[in-house]
């Protein structure tokens, strides 16, 4: 089983709201990511979480939060966010975070809109 | 300086019509490179993993290979399914342990 679930898959909110992204893998991973996709560009790190804890944050502004619950699961917290937001949000798990990561598996992503 | 890149940019296809998509690297010290699927609106889907020059990984109507500056993805009679952008990405001593991704190749195969 290779599978990463994203939900939801559709997000449309305002720039007042907040609101949460989920992932979920049971492929027994210790590394979690997300990215950042905007159209016809490659997906941009954001955050990396290593056995749990936050081991990369790519400069990203604070109206994202990112929160690894438990080794299966990883969200992704918003709020106040921007028109220039709007993107689809991908989230990849590996088996470790090392120098030999080996490939990532990515979900279906999220497309958000912010209004 | 781009680390990764992909070309060309677009490429259009007529059904059956063999071609080959490049990603050249600058990387040093390669761990991995990583070629991916990417249909529209969705994530990208694992493809193939190359990681020492001279390697080559085949699956269904594609074929990944791969030199000490560049890898290449062989597309072999290709169907309109096959229609998608395909991303390499690269892992790299000089990276950390971060991905690299290339912008992809759009890939369109005419029936």
């Amino acid at each position: 089983d290779t599978e990463v679930t994203q939900t939801p898959k559709h997000l449309v909110m305002g720039m007042t709201n907040k609101k949460s992204l989920k992932c979920e893998q049971h492929m027994g991973h210790r590394a979690m990511y997300w990215y950042k996709q905007k159209a016809k560009k490659p997906p941009e790190l954001m955050f990396v979480y290593s056995y749990e804890k936050l081991s990369i944050n790519e400069s990203v502004p604070s109206r994202f939060s990112p929160e690894c619950p438990n080794s299966s699961l990883l969200n992704l917290h918003l709020h106040a966010l921007q028109p220039e937001d709007s993107a689809l949000y991908l989230c990849a798990s590996s088996q470790e975070w090392t120098a030999n990561t080996g490939e990532l598996f990515f979900g279906e992503g999220s497309r958000l809109t912010v209004l | 300086e781009d680390q990764v890149t992909q070309s060309p940019e677009a490429l259009r296809l007529q059904e059956g019509e063999s071609s080959s998509l490049n990603c050249s690297y600058t990387v040093s010290g390669l761990r991995g490179l990583f070629w991916y699927r990417q249909d529209p609106g969705k994530g990208p889907e694992f493809l193939f993993t190359l990681y020492s020059a001279g390697e080559e990984k085949e699956k269904e109507r594609l074929k990944a290979t791969l030199t000490k500056k560049e890898s290449f993805l062989h597309i072999t009679a290709p169907k309109p399914e096959d229609s998608a952008t395909y991303l390499c990405a690269v892992q790299a001593r000089n990276t950390g342990n971060q991905f690299y991704f290339g912008t992809g190749t759009s890939l369109t195969v005419i029936p």
